[in-house]
């Protein structure tokens, strides 16, 4: 079946440190990809998305290309800021899903972002 | 708009006992989800509705039921309430847009608690 695998966490990086978060995924097709950001206390909302191959999401100064040939989507940012800290999840919707586009989430990565 | 909104936010039950986590948004949107997090975990679908009067089942759906008589309420009941159902409920919400590139739109969650 569908599944993504994303780093463990937690990522503790310094403010203005450059920022990866690694995500593979496995489907068939061309899913959709996602980045959901969860804040402490709150629910999940969309940070980005990019729906075809090398197609590239962005918001709020996070990048991830959408790379086929590597089945990956790995977030992005070049200076981190500690509003940042918050938990990631990486997702997707299978191409040809039947429950009603239901979300593939991988586990999450806390990142922390220390003054 | 408020969004999606859940209530409660905390629920403690005892084992058996039985609950419903109540959802409402006000975007008209046709498709809604219940995610449940386990810690340190992605979420995993239980339930989705396409429509009103359309449910069916997601991943983990043992031990919960469904219903969608409006547009905008998808209420979520727990029958014999178990320790395994001891998680963070999250209700969604999309528009229901073809091609699986939807946006879905997350409430605050309800944490639950079965001992």
């Amino acid at each position: 079946g569908d599944s993504v695998t994303q780093m463990e966490g937690p990522v503790t990086l310094s403010e203005e440190a450059f920022l990866t978060i690694n995500c593979t995924y496995t489907a068939t097709g061309y899913p959709s990809l996602f980045w959901y950001v969860q804040y402490p206390g709150e629910g999940l909302q969309l940070l980005l998305k990019a729906t075809k191959a090398d197609d590239k999401g962005s918001n709020k100064g996070f990048e991830a290309t959408y790379r086929k040939e590597t089945t990956s989507f790995h977030l992005e940012k070049g200076s981190v800021q500690v509003s940042d800290s918050a938990v990631y999840f990486c997702a997707l919707i299978a191409m040809n899903n039947n429950a009603g586009n239901m979300l593939t989430f991988g586990g999450g990565t806390r990142l922390m972002v220390k003054p | 708009n408020a969004g999606v909104t859940q209530t409660p936010k905390f629920r403690i039950l005892k084992i058996g006992q039985s609950m419903t986590l109540q959802c409402a948004q006000d975007m008209n949107h046709n498709y809604m989800y219940w995610y449940r997090q386990d810690p340190g975990m992605g979420l995993k679908l239980i339930y989705y509705s396409v429509g009103a009067g359309i449910t069916d089942k997601g991943e983990v759906p043992n031990g919960y039921n469904v219903s969608r008589s409006t547009t905008e309420d998808f209420p979520l009941r727990l029958e014999l309430a178990a320790p395994s159902q001891t998680s963070v409920y999250f209700c969604a919400s999309s528009v229901g847009s073809g091609g699986g590139t939807d946006t879905q739109y997350f409430g605050p969650g309800t944490r639950l608690t079965v001992l």
